[in-house]
């Protein structure tokens, strides 16, 4: 039974570039989160989603970051335009229902902005 | 402002010996307390918390959670060198998991 699937693993981009971070839940879940980790900080909630549904965006930036979980294929957060300090490790997690309060995290995708 | 704040920041301690981490939150809708641990990757799933005064545990690692103080704490005893991560906590409300900024625990051998 796969785990969590995060792809890249590691995403070099460069000012102004687009980012696109994909997460593949575990089989069966149906609910995904994304976290970011900034260095020397802990994991800050950006967004909980649902199939086809935003549940919960409020830690997500007003600008530029987008997320989305469709009914086939994986979740996406998208980054437009981004910025030095978007480098961070971006962590997502899923769990089978809705606030089922166990989550299993991928092993995150580390982007670095130049 | 929802919060969880973890203390130390960072420990460092002998093989063999008993650490106690700390975790306090002011969350609104608080549902749960959990416990990770996070080495160079992915944080791992320990314990998860719902009732007041119930330890948890799980070979030398414990934990239990005080509601009347808005707090956790998780104990290892005679800790090993691969005990050596960042323990991380988080208050559930429901839809979000609010974070600590983990404490990062050293063992030397």
């Amino acid at each position: 039974n796969a785990g969590v699937m995060q792809n890249p693993r590691h995403l070099v981009r460069r000012r102004g570039q687009e980012a696109r971070l994909r997460c593949s839940p575990m089989k069966g879940h149906s609910h995904v989160y994304w976290y970011r980790q900034l260095p020397e900080e802990g994991l800050k909630f950006m967004v909980y989603l649902q199939k086809e549904n935003i549940i919960d965006e409020s830690g997500m930036p007003k600008e530029r970051f987008s997320a989305e979980f469709p009914k086939e294929g994986p979740s996406i957060l998208r980054i437009q335009q981004v910025v030095r300090g978007d480098s961070a490790a971006y962590f997502c997690a899923s769990s089978p229902r809705q606030r089922q309060e166990t989550q299993y995290f991928g092993p995150g995708t580390r982007l670095l902005v130049l | 402002e929802d919060k969880v704040v973890q203390s130390p920041l960072s420990l460092v301690v002998h093989e063999g010996d008993t650490v106690t981490l700390n975790c306090s939150y002011e969350v609104t809708n608080f549902r749960s307390l959990l416990w990770y641990k996070q080495e160079k990757k992915a944080p791992t799933f320990l314990f998860m918390l719902t009732s007041s005064g119930i330890e948890k545990k799980s070979g030398r690692l414990s934990s239990i959670l005080d509601k009347k103080e808005l707090s956790s704490i998780l104990n290892i005893t005679a800790t090993q060198t691969g005990d050596s991560a960042i323990y991380l906590c988080a208050a559930n409300t429901g839809n979000q998991f609010y974070f600590g900024t983990g404490t990062s625990l050293t063992v030397i051998p």
